[in-house]
């Protein structure tokens, strides 16, 4: 089975401002998918950004961005001018896609809180 | 949001009793998951199908029954419910072939007193 880890359990920014959120993973394939899904006080999980680790240009979208970093097999997330509805769990996952079962393996999440 | 739909979407129920809950897609995809979500341990995947009658485990199936009779459909049956049952339970589906996301329905909380 993967392992992800996510070190931070809680992270708190204000408004505005940049904050990053780490992930690291551990795997022996080469080819693989990792994510980040937000999952706000709603419960619904949400998908934010993916990285196929063939690509090295890191994903972005919108105001959130990752820095994919093969070698080290770290995948953090940057969110940029955090918003108040930024308030959320986050969660990094894992996909291999060699696997017949193309499941994800999660992290722990962190709790990102953003304050006005 | 995929056209996920779980249900019941809160249960209270008590030791030893059965317990079904239902995910259903509106878009024909073939992959489905069933994930529970407990503090400290993120998702973990339960069981997942790959088609109509075509189940497997995942990491932490014991416990937990799965049937796919038709593509729509995904039934979660905790035969015996236990405490250790009590948890939020997510279905999912995969956009494959051709794209690996998977998207979530809203979730189902479960309790087991």
């Amino acid at each position: 089975a993967q392992t992800v880890t996510q070190s931070q359990p809680e992270m708190s920014v204000q408004e505005a401002e940049t904050v990053t959120l780490s992930c690291t993973y551990d795997t022996s394939e080469n080819n693989y998918y990792l994510f980040w899904y937000k999952q706000p006080p709603s419960r619904q999980m949400i998908l934010v950004i993916r990285q196929e680790a063939y690509k090295q240009q890191n994903a972005t979208e919108n105001r959130f961005s990752v820095n994919f970093q093969k070698a080290a097999k770290s995948f953090s997330l940057k969110i940029s001018d955090s918003q108040l509805g930024d308030t959320a769990m986050y969660f990094c996952a894992f996909m291999n896609y060699r696997s017949n079962d193309y499941k994800l393996s999660f992290g722990a999440g962190t709790t990102v809180t953003v304050r006005a | 949001d995929a056209g996920i739909t779980q249900s019941p979407r809160h249960k209270v129920t008590e030791t030893g009793t059965p317990v079904t809950l239902r995910c259903h897609q509106t878009e024909n995809h073939r992959y489905m998951y069933w994930y529970r979500q407990d503090p400290g341990h993120g998702l973990r995947l339960i069981h997942y199908s790959y088609g109509v009658k075509d189940t497997d485990k995942g990491e932490v199936s014991d416990g937990y029954s799965v049937s796919r009779s038709k593509t729509e459909d995904f039934l979660l049956t905790l035969e015996s419910a236990t405490s250790s049952q009590t948890s939020v339970y997510f279905c999912a589906i995969s956009l494959l072939p051709g794209n690996y996301e998977q998207y979530f329905g809203p979730g189902t909380r479960l309790t087991v007193t």
